[in-house]
C-alpha cells in the first residue's frame, strides 16, 4: 500500500480565500484522524471518523472548519474564509483497529504546510 | 477529556548516555500506549507501544514501562546516537472513548556526539 496520501503538500494562499485538503486514508483502515501542528499548540486533534462517520470533532476551531468523509477512501477539510492563524502543518492519519496486532497504530500522511498571507 | 503531560519538555543527552521520557494521563480507561517519533520536516511514526495487560515491553535500545495505577507511562532510550535527535510524542488511548486519540505536547531530544 501507498500509505496515507495527502494533498496538496505545500499551499500558500492569501486570507479569505477557501482551501480544501484532501485526504486517502490506507485501504481497509477503519479510523481517520485530522491533525494540526504548530509549534505553539503542537499536535491538535480537529476531528476523527469511524468508519466514515465523524465521531468528536470538538477540536475544530470555529465554524470556518468543516471535515467530510463521502466514502472510505477519501476526506476533505475545508477552510473557509482561511485567516493568517490557520498556518500550519494538517496531518491526516488512519489506523485499523481491526487488526488484532497492530490496533491503534496510526499512520500518518506527509502532512499538507498551509500558509496563509 | 483525556489530560496528557510530558516531560520534560526538552532533553539533551551526550551520544551513548541514556535518556527517559515521561508521560502523564488523566483517563484511568485509556489502554494503549504508544510513543511516535517525528524527525524534523517529517510525519510522526511509531517507534514502540505497549497494552495495558503489560507492564514493560523492549525493542533493541527502546523500551517503555507503564504504571497504570499511577498513571504514567516511560519511553526510555539507551545508548543514544545523534540519529536519536527527535521530538517524540506519547498518546495515550481510550477505547472506552471510541478510539480518541490525543497527543502529548512533545518532548525535544538533542543528541550531542
Amino acid at each position: 500500500d501507498a500509505g496515507v496520501i495527502q494533498s496538496p503538500r505545500h499551499e500558500v494562499t492569501e486570507m479569505g480565500q477557501e482551501v480544501t485538503l484532501r485526504c486517502k486514508p490506507i485501504s481497509g483502515h477503519d479510523y481517520l484522524f485530522w491533525y494540526r501542528q504548530t509549534m505553539m499548540r503542537g499536535l491538535e486533534l480537529l476531528i476523527y471518523f469511524n468508519n466514515n462517520v465523524p465521531i468528536d470533532d470538538s477540536g475544530m476551531p470555529e465554524d470556518r472548519f468543516s471535515a467530510k468523509m463521502p466514502n472510505a477512501s477519501f476526506s476533505t477539510l475545508k477552510i473557509q474564509p482561511s485567516e493568517p492563524r490557520d498556518s500550519a502543518v494538517y496531518f491526516c492519519a488512519s489506523s485499523n483497529d481491526r487488526d488484532r496486532v497492530r490496533s491503534g497504530e496510526l499512520f500518518f500522511g506527509e502532512g499538507s504546510r498551509l500558509t496563509v498571507l | 477529556g483525556e489530560n496528557v503531560e510530558q516531560h520534560p519538555s526538552t532533553l539533551s543527552v551526550q551520544e551513548g548516555d541514556s535518556a527517559v521520557i515521561k508521560c502523564t494521563y488523566s483517563d484511568s480507561a485509556s489502554n494503549y500506549f504508544p510513543w511516535y517519533k517525528q524527525e524534523l520536516g517529517k510525519r510522526p511514526q511509531l517507534i514502540i507501544d505497549i497494552r495495558s495487560n503489560v507492564g514493560e515491553k523492549k525493542d533493541q535500545r527502546i523500551a517503555v514501562t507503564l504504571n497504570k495505577t499511577a498513571k504514567h507511562f516511560s519511553l526510555h532510550i539507551t545508548e543514544t546516537q545523534p540519529e536519536d535527535s527527535a521530538v517524540y510524542f506519547c498518546a495515550p488511548r481510550s477505547y472506552n472513548q471510541g478510539g480518541k486519540l490525543i497527543f502529548g505536547q512533545g518532548t525535544e531530544l538533542s543528541v550531542k556526539p
